[in-house]
């Protein structure tokens, strides 16, 4: 059973500051590595993705990956109010082992930006 | 149509009554997701297709049933209703021609309540 773990939170931060998001994953052939996010009774909406190890920055947000720690992270740089949601890891599952194999999900991380 | 449009947006359902969850998408993509989001399970994966034709079991098939019959289509069927299906189902979409890579777009979602 292929598992995607994350602190389920509440993860509370103030207005302006680094939000750090943490996922571990347990399947080491994992290729593909996603963070979406989830405002409450709306759909996932993907906000990063990431395939390498390393950093990969996208305005405010920056995803880290480090597969020999199967540990994927999620920084969000000046926090806003609006960043207040549910963030979504997600790893590719190979459910089938083609191309289009659908993902797991981690439970999420719920995080409050504090005005 | 813009994405993918999933019907009805809620329901509810008498136990043992059949019922068919809709899901269009106008992207073209060839990969097709169905999913349920429990709360304190995250998203499991029910069903999914690869390509038109074809469909596989996810984590949670057990109790539903789905189609391809083209790409545009994926409904997801369950026979004879329980309560315990009662969740909010998403459908996703991608394409995924390379292994690894999928990005998975979200219809809005269907709540469906099984009494």
């Amino acid at each position: 059973q292929k598992e995607v773990e994350q602190n389920s939170g509440p993860l509370s931060v103030p207005e302006g500051a680094i939000a750090s998001l943490n996922c571990t994953y347990s399947d080491r052939v994992s290729q593909s590595f996603f963070w979406y996010r989830q405002y409450s009774g709306k759909s996932p909406e993907l906000i990063m993705s990431i395939y390498s190890n390393g950093d990969k920055e996208d305005g405010r947000f920056t995803a880290q990956l480090n597969k020999a720690s199967q540990y994927v992270s999620l920084l969000i740089r000046d926090s806003q109010p609006s960043d207040s949601a549910t963030y979504l890891c997600a790893v590719n599952s190979g459910v089938s082992g083609g191309g289009a194999d659908g993902l797991t999900f981690g439970k999420g991380t719920h995080l409050i930006i504090q005005p | 149509i813009a994405g993918i449009t999933q019907a009805p947006t809620s329901q509810i359902l008498a136990a043992g009554r059949r019922m068919t969850l809709r899901c269009t998408q106008d992207m073209r993509h060839n990969a097709m997701y169905w999913y349920r989001q429990d709360l304190g399970l995250g998203l499991r994966l029910i069903h999914y297709s690869n390509t038109a034709g074809t469909t596989g079991k996810g984590e949670v098939p057990d109790g539903y049933s789905v189609s391809r019959a083209n790409t545009d289509d994926f409904p997801l069927t369950l026979a004879s209703a329980v309560p315990s299906q009662t969740s909010v189902y998403f459908c996703a979409s991608s394409d995924s021609g390379v292994s690894g890579a999928n990005v998975l777009t979200f219809g809005a979602g269907s709540r469906l309540t099984v009494l």
